[in-house]
Formats: structure tokens, sequence, C-alpha cells
């Protein structure tokens, strides 16, 4: 079974540029996640959906930081623009309609660099 | 808010040392608890999990007990190894949906 695919692995970018990164959850799981991950610390959410619909985006910086995941399956992260502090691994993770406490599975994650 | 607590690293130990770190969380509710390890560039991989009080999860050697009482979460494994080098991170659910995690735990085994 294929597991979470984001793409690019990797992206560096000058500041005030845009960037985006995609996620294709596993095939089924209708829960996706975007998290983010600060060098030396632990991921946090920055949203979460069911389906199509975001249900939890309340660490999401709106003012710079979008996303969508359109049909219900593959999500776009978008931030536009870019700043030296989103400098970060995103990752991606899912989990299945099992309803609650099981465990979210993870993406190998894009690591952002803002120079 | 709900948060989770683990040991800071960096762990450094000898092959077949015993490991113990130590994970504590927010008593809210009573969540799911998880160690996933990050395998140097790596995506986060679930090592174990537990669901209730008293659970015991387990795999690839790695063991650690839902406590309640004292709401912990210790990562142990009796005899490691050079390819347990890793990030470790407890982790807990929030409201059954969000993923808490701790900062994580470095651990280098030397040969």
């Amino acid at each position: 079974e294929a597991g979470v695919v984001q793409s690019p692995r990797y992206k560096i970018i000058e500041k005030k540029q845009p960037v985006a990164f995609w996620c294709n959850p596993i095939s089924g799981h209708n829960t996706l996640y975007w998290y983010r991950q600060n060098l030396g610390q632990g991921p946090e959410l920055l949203i979460r959906y069911e389906n199509e619909e975001a249900v939890d985006d309340s660490q999401l910086p709106k003012d710079r930081f979008s996303a969508e995941r359109l049909k219900g399956v593959d999500s776009t992260l978008k931030i536009q623009p870019a700043e030296l502090g989103d400098s970060a691994v995103y990752l991606c993770a899912s989990s299945p309609p099992t309803g609650m406490n099981t465990e979210a599975f993870f993406g190998q994650g894009t690591r952002l660099t803002v120079v | 808010g709900d948060s989770v607590t683990q040991m800071e690293g960096p762990v450094t130990l000898s092959e077949e040392a015993f490991l113990t770190i130590n994970c504590t969380y927010t008593a809210t509710g009573y969540p799911s608890l998880f160690w996933y390890v990050q395998y140097p560039g790596e995506g986060l991989q679930l090592l174990l999990k537990a669901t209730k009080a008293d659970d015991k999860g387990s795999n690839k050697g790695f063991e650690a007990t839902y406590r309640k009482e004292t709401t912990s979460f210790h990562l142990e494994k009796g005899s490691v190894q050079v390819s347990d080098s890793a990030v470790y991170f407890c982790a807990r659910l929030s409201g059954g949906f969000k993923t808490i995690f701790g900062a994580g735990t470095r651990l280098f085994v030397k040969a």
C-alpha cells in the first residue's frame, strides 16, 4: 500500500516569493492534516480536513497561508508571500475513517528554506 | 491546553545499553498515546501506541506503558542497536483527532 506522498521534497525560495506544497494521502483516508515542524521541535498542526471541509484551521496563519483539498483527496498548501521564519519542514498526514483515537500516517515532508 | 513533555536530548548510548526516554502528558480526558520515530532523512513513522490506561504498546523491542496515575508513557528498550539512532517523539491525541507532539529526543547509539 502506498503511503502519504508529498512533493517536492526540498524547496529553496527567496523571501516574498510564493510557494506551494502538494500532498496525496493514503487511499481511503478521509482525514488529512498539514503540520509544520521547526528545527529541533515537534510538528504542530496547521489545518485538518475531513473530506473537502477544513474543520480545524485555527493554527493556520491566514494572512499568508492557504490550503485547499478539492474533491476530498489531494491537497495543496500555499504560502504567499514567504518570510524567512517560514523555513521549516511541512508534513502532510492522513488517517482512515475509523472514528476517533486513530493514529495519523505521515509523509516524508517538504523541507522549505527561505533565503 | 493539551501538551506533551519529553526528556531533552541528545541521548548517547553504547550498543546493547538500556534505553529510557521519559514522557509525560497533560491529563485531560483519556487520550490515545503514541511514540513516533524519525530516522535521518525520513518521515515520521508510528513506533507504538496505547489507547487506554495500563495498555502496553510494543514494537521492534521498544515498549511503553500507559500510566494514568503518573500521566506518563515512557519509552524503553532493553538493548539498543546502532540502527535505533533517530529522533523519538512522544505524542497524544487531543479531541480525538489532533496529534500533539513533544519536542523530540535525539538518540545516538555508538558501536
